[in-house]
């Protein structure tokens, strides 16, 4: 089945303790991306990569990091987690032959406290 | 003023209604539409692309007005199971499909 993959889907961390997003997908896409979603301002993508290696920035990239090592793999480093960055958070990726559907991750909620 | 605008709703309807949700984008370059649903707590998935012609799927119509920089959602027959938040996006300017600006979504919710 295709999917994108992301783990873990619930965690409940302290300020400043690291953590990592691990998201996955078997569709052989080039392209994959991570956006926040927080109420009242929809999704807002915080970094995306166009292929392996290849990684840039969003709209929203402070306080996080990504790395694109293989093609199927994208994870979300929080090095220093803080409060403002309590939000769901969704992979995305989408294959260049697309019409520009991405498919999204069923999301990861994330609390600092 | 934000890149795009959606009424956020809820937008309440009996079944078998139509309703019609707009956004407005402010990037007049702006090449790439499309309505995404939401379901509460889930990942969005593509509902339909928005071409310049306009296009239907079904009881679904988008509308594309470029002069105007809005596009259009037309749900007919509203069934309980189009309950869900309806988000616009448009792509940003130039950049392909890169950046995708999501709009905070129309929320509907259809009763019996």
């Amino acid at each position: 089945e295709a999917q994108v993959t992301q783990n873990p889907r619930y965690l409940i961390t302290v300020t400043g303790k690291k953590l990592t997003v691990t998201c996955s997908q078997n569709m052989n896409h080039e392209y994959m991306s991570w956006y926040r979603q927080d109420p009242g301002l929809g999704l807002r993508q915080i970094y995306y990569s166009m292929n392996v290696e290849v990684t840039d920035k969003g709209d929203v990239p402070e306080g996080y990091k990504v790395s694109r090592k293989e093609k199927r793999n994208f994870p979300l480093i929080l090095e220093s987690p803080s409060p403002n960055q309590t939000s769901l958070y969704f992979c995305a990726s989408r294959g260049y032959a697309n019409t520009g559907e991405l498919f999204f991750g069923e999301g990861s909620r994330l609390t600092v406290l | 003023r934000k890149e795009v605008e959606q009424d956020p709703g809820p937008f309440n309807v009996p079944e078998g209604a139509t309703v019609a949700f707009n956004c407005t984008y402010s990037n007049s370059a702006s090449q790439s539409f499309f309505w995404y649903r939401q379901d509460c707590r889930k990942e969005p998935k593509l509902l339909m692309s928005v071409y310049s012609s306009g296009n239907e799927d079904g009881r679904f119509t988008a509308q594309l007005n470029r002069a105007s920089q809005y596009i259009s959602l037309l749900i007919r027959d509203s069934k309980l199971s189009d309950s869900a938040t309806y988000l616009c996006v448009v792509n940003g300017g130039n950049t392909g499909f890169q950046k995708l600006v999501f709009g905070t979504g129309t929320r509907l919710l259809v009763s019996p």
